[in-house]
């Protein structure tokens, strides 16, 4: 079935500091998403990705997805301590449902 | 809050009893989703359902059924529980089956003693 490896698994940072996280597929992708979970809450859906090299932003969030469509990213500048949480991509292919990354755990030090 | 409502919120029981948890979808959302969140694995997708019927099957077990009712809320039904069992239950809705954004509801933690 379709696999998604995410990278970093933590990351900590001081506050200021740029973060990103890497989301990777050995098939081709029909699109990606981006959910975010703070502690203790649920996944809040950030974005969706669906065409090659697509380049998306959020204010201090940027959102990439790959040419080949394999792979996607998420780069935050200057973290603040509400970015703190766990971020996933979701992928999927054709009309498979949705398939979740193991997320990234931020933390944020002030 | 996202519109998904999910009760209980904590359900605590012991090995080998039945547990049904219960999910409302966003007002106008035809499809349900259900997945496990535990420490080590993230989110696993169980199942999904649209209008009703069921639409995808994940890594549910067989002791894990879920239906989806006319009024549209969906209960997952877990049996012969274990104390692997414990987890997060998430349920999450879309408007439509395809590549929609889901709205989660905020979970049902489940503890198994």
């Amino acid at each position: 079935g379709q696999q998604v490896m995410q990278i970093p698994q933590y990351q900590h940072v001081q506050e200021g500091e740029d973060f990103t996280t890497y989301c990777n597929s050995s098939t081709t992708l029909s699109n990606i998403q981006w959910y975010k979970q703070r502690p203790g809450g649920h996944p809040v859906f950030l974005i969706q990705l669906v065409k090659s090299g697509e380049v998306k932003k959020q204010k201090r969030l940027t959102f990439q997805f790959g040419e080949a469509k394999k792979n996607s990213s998420l780069h935050i500048t200057a973290t603040q301590t509400t970015d703190v949480g766990t971020y996933f991509c979701a992928v999927n292919s054709g009309n498979t449902p949705l398939v979740f990354g193991k997320g990234t755990r931020l933390s944020v030090i002030a | 809050d996202s519109g998904v409502t999910q009760t209980p919120k904590h359900l605590i029981t012991a090995t080998g009893q039945r547990v049904t948890l219960r999910c409302s979808p966003r007002s106008g959302d035809l499809s349900v989703y259900w997945y496990q969140q535990s420490l080590d694995q993230g989110l696993q997708f169980l199942i999904q359902y649209y209008n009703g019927e069921e639409r995808a099957k994940g890594n549910i077990l067989e002791r894990f059924s879920a239906q989806q009712f006319p009024d549209l809320h969906s209960e997952l039904n877990l049996s012969s529980l274990e104390l692997g069992d414990s987890a997060l239950y998430f349920c999450a809705s879309s408007v439509e089956m395809g590549l929609n954004e889901q709205f989660f509801g905020p979970g049902t933690r489940l503890t198994v003693l």
